[in-house]
This record gives structure tokens, C-alpha cells and sequence, in this order.
């Protein structure tokens, strides 16, 4: 079992919906979560982070972290076209000699958003 | 104007040969590292480096060498002993590589195939 799992899509919205995005994860030790975007061709780029359970938003991007239930959300609300992209969910654990710099990536949702 | 540079964007190569995937970086982080990229699986570490001439193995090192003798430079050798070599490879750089959400940047890829 991967210790990330995340829906390869592709998912196809309507310019304007909302697009819903999330991840599982298996590690407990997880407490660092970043999403990234990922354009065709073209090497992924940070959307967000967070730290620990709760939501965060930044413009029309809201990031959840469930750790309960060990879950993630990205919400991109008012979707347009160029939001069509792959978008790849990341974690780490906490702090420690082992963890530096060592992500865990999910596969990657494809998201085309049609005008 | 910063940032990191792969080359060659296409490399193809015949079986049993040796091949060298270049990454530069001018943003004068420390920390530099290789991901591989395959369709529905999530990046993978192959190796990365917190310092110039050290590196650590990640996750699926085997069939892969790398050296770091300068900060800016990190190339990767794709051996004959990888059995699966096709694939879009990935360089990114981070600051320290001492931060669990230290922010990566990544290159444009190398998609290698293996003919």
C-alpha cells in the first residue's frame, strides 16, 4: 500500500465550479502537507502548505488537513481554465535528521477546467 | 534570472548505455535533489544533497549515481543496471534541506526514453 494515495482523475469542471482535490495518507508521523501545481511538460511548483490540522486559505485556494481521519483537501473555488493543471499533494514528517527535505508525494489529480 | 535548468528536455537512449541528465541551479541554495516521475505514481527520491560532496540515497537509488562537486551543479547518471530507465526525471533545490516545509524548486524535466 503507498503511503499516499491520491485520485488520478482526470477530473473535468465547468469554468466557474468548484474543484475538490484530496489525499490519504497511512503515516501518522505526517505533519507537514504542501500541494503542489504542475502544468503539462513543465516541473510542479508550490501552491500551499500547512502545518498540523485546519484549513488555510490563500485567494481562491483553501487547503484542509483532516489528520483524524488522515485526509487532505485543496478547494480551488471559482475555477478557470488555467487552473487546468495536475495537482500533487506532498508531506512530511516532523523534524528529524531522517526527514530532511524528504517528501512524500501523491500521483497527482488531473484537473481540466472547461470554458 | 533564477532558477534551475535541466538539459537536455529530450534524451532517448539505446539499451546497456550510460546516460547523463544535467541540473544547474543559480538561486545559491544548498540543497539540491533528483525525483522520478512515472504515470500514476507520485514523484520518487532518487538521491539528493544538503552539501556540496555529500549525498544521501532516497528511495530508489538503485541504477542511479550522482555527484555534487560544485553547490550549483548535481548531475545524475542513469546506469545500465536500471532496469526501467523511461521516465520524466526531475531536479529541484531548496535552501538547506533542513526544513520540513522548506519550499522545493523544481526544473522543467528531463523526460528520458529508452529505446
Amino acid at each position: 500500500q503507498k503511503e499516499v494515495e491520491q485520485d488520478p482523475g482526470p477530473l473535468s469542471v465547468p469554468e466557474g465550479a468548484i474543484v475538490s482535490l484530496n489525499c490519504t495518507y497511512s503515516n501518522s508521523a505526517f505533519q507537514y502537507f504542501m500541494w503542489y501545481r504542475q502544468y503539462s511538460r513543465k516541473g510542479p511548483e508550490l501552491l500551499m502548505y500547512t502545518y498540523s490540522s485546519g484549513n488555510k486559505e490563500d485567494g481562491r485556494f483553501t487547503a484542509q488537513v483532516d489528520k483524524s481521519s488522515k485526509y487532505i483537501s485543496l478547494f480551488i473555488r471559482d475555477s478557470q481554465p488555467s487552473d487546468s493543471a495536475t495537482y500533487l499533494c506532498a508531506m512530511s514528517p516532523s523534524l528529524t535528521t531522517d526527514s530532511w527535505g524528504k517528501f512524500q508525494f501523491g500521483a497527482g489529480t488531473q484537473v481540466v477546467v472547461t470554458p | 534570472d533564477g532558477g534551475i535548468t535541466q538539459s537536455p528536455k529530450y534524451l532517448f537512449r539505446k539499451e546497456g548505455q550510460n546516460v547523463t541528465l544535467s541540473c544547474e541551479q543559480n538561486l545559491n541554495h544548498d540543497a539540491m535533489y533528483w525525483y522520478r516521475q512515472d504515470p500514476g505514481q507520485g514523484l520518487r527520491l532518487i538521491y539528493y544533497s544538503q552539501i556540496v560532496n555529500d549525498f544521501q540515497k532516497g528511495d530508489i537509488a538503485e541504477g542511479y549515481s550522482v555527484s555534487r562537486e560544485k553547490k550549483e551543479s548535481f548531475p545524475l547518471t542513469v546506469t545500465s543496471a536500471q532496469k526501467n530507465p523511461t521516465a520524466f526525471y526531475l531536479c529541484a533545490s531548496s535552501i538547506s534541506g533542513r526544513g520540513a516545509l522548506e519550499e522545493q524548486f523544481f526544473g522543467p524535466g528531463t523526460r528520458l526514453t529508452v529505446l
